[in-house]
């Protein structure tokens, strides 16, 4: 399985754009990078997935480098309630289950 | 859209004991998926059901672990003989994949101790 590399944790102001990196050199190319944050208490939500382009939608952005090697989710006004760990996944679209590694986890300071 | 439910949400329960989960998936989606996390790590992949065929094991489900859908709907996970190293939060997510992208909706999870 493909692998990401992602900080342990990382922390941001409240109401101010947070950017999530993740390094995923190995990607091949039938990789979609997925994001997942799980909240506290919680079970793992979707965000965010993409291939090749930058992708928008009501939570985040997911900006993906041209060589694919690395991405980056960005919240664009982060709230407490963005506070969880994020979890950047490759997956293959022939593969159906989910290969999650640690994360990162996000602390909002208000 | 209810959403994936699981019962009960916390399970307390002794060394030995087995103990039955429940997870109720959303209603049209035709596979479903059982993951492990253990405190400070991701989920772990446990199982996972393409209608009522389980399609793929994990080598983390022991022989005391057993689950099942009947007939395509709810889907239930047995532990037999519980250790101490089964306590960890099981999660149950459901997914569509006539839809595609095969995004996964996860439940609350339940929280098993075993003492």
């Amino acid at each position: 399985d493909a692998k990401t590399t992602q900080p342990n944790s990382m922390e941001s102001n409240e109401e101010e754009p947070v950017h999530l990196p993740c390094n995923h050199s190995t990607i091949s190319g039938t990789d979609y990078i997925h994001w997942y944050r799980q909240l506290p208490s919680q079970g793992p939500e979707y965000v965010i997935h993409g291939l090749t382009s930058n992708v928008n939608n009501r939570m985040a952005s997911l900006a993906i480098a041209e060589d694919r090697k690395s991405s980056t989710l960005i919240l664009h006004r982060a709230t407490l309630r963005d506070a969880a760990v994020y979890y950047c996944i490759l997956r293959d679209p022939r593969d159906d289950k989910i290969i999650f590694g640690k994360g990162t986890r996000l602390h909002i300071l208000p | 859209d209810t959403g994936v439910s699981q019962d009960p949400r916390h399970k307390i329960t002794k060394r030995g004991q087995n103990v039955t989960f429940r997870c109720d998936p959303i209603s049209e989606h035709n596979r479903l998926y059982w993951y492990r996390q253990t405190l400070g790590q991701g989920p772990e992949f446990l199982t996972y059901f393409q209608n009522e065929a389980q399609l793929e094991k994990s080598r983390l489900l022991s022989d005391r672990f057993s689950a099942e859908r009947p007939k395509g709907s709810f889907s239930t996970l047995e532990i037999q003989r519980t250790e101490q190293g089964d306590s960890a939060m099981y999660l149950c997510a459901s997914s569509s994949r006539d839809r595609g992208t095969d995004t996964q909706y996860f439940g609350p999870g339940t929280r098993l101790t075993v003492l």
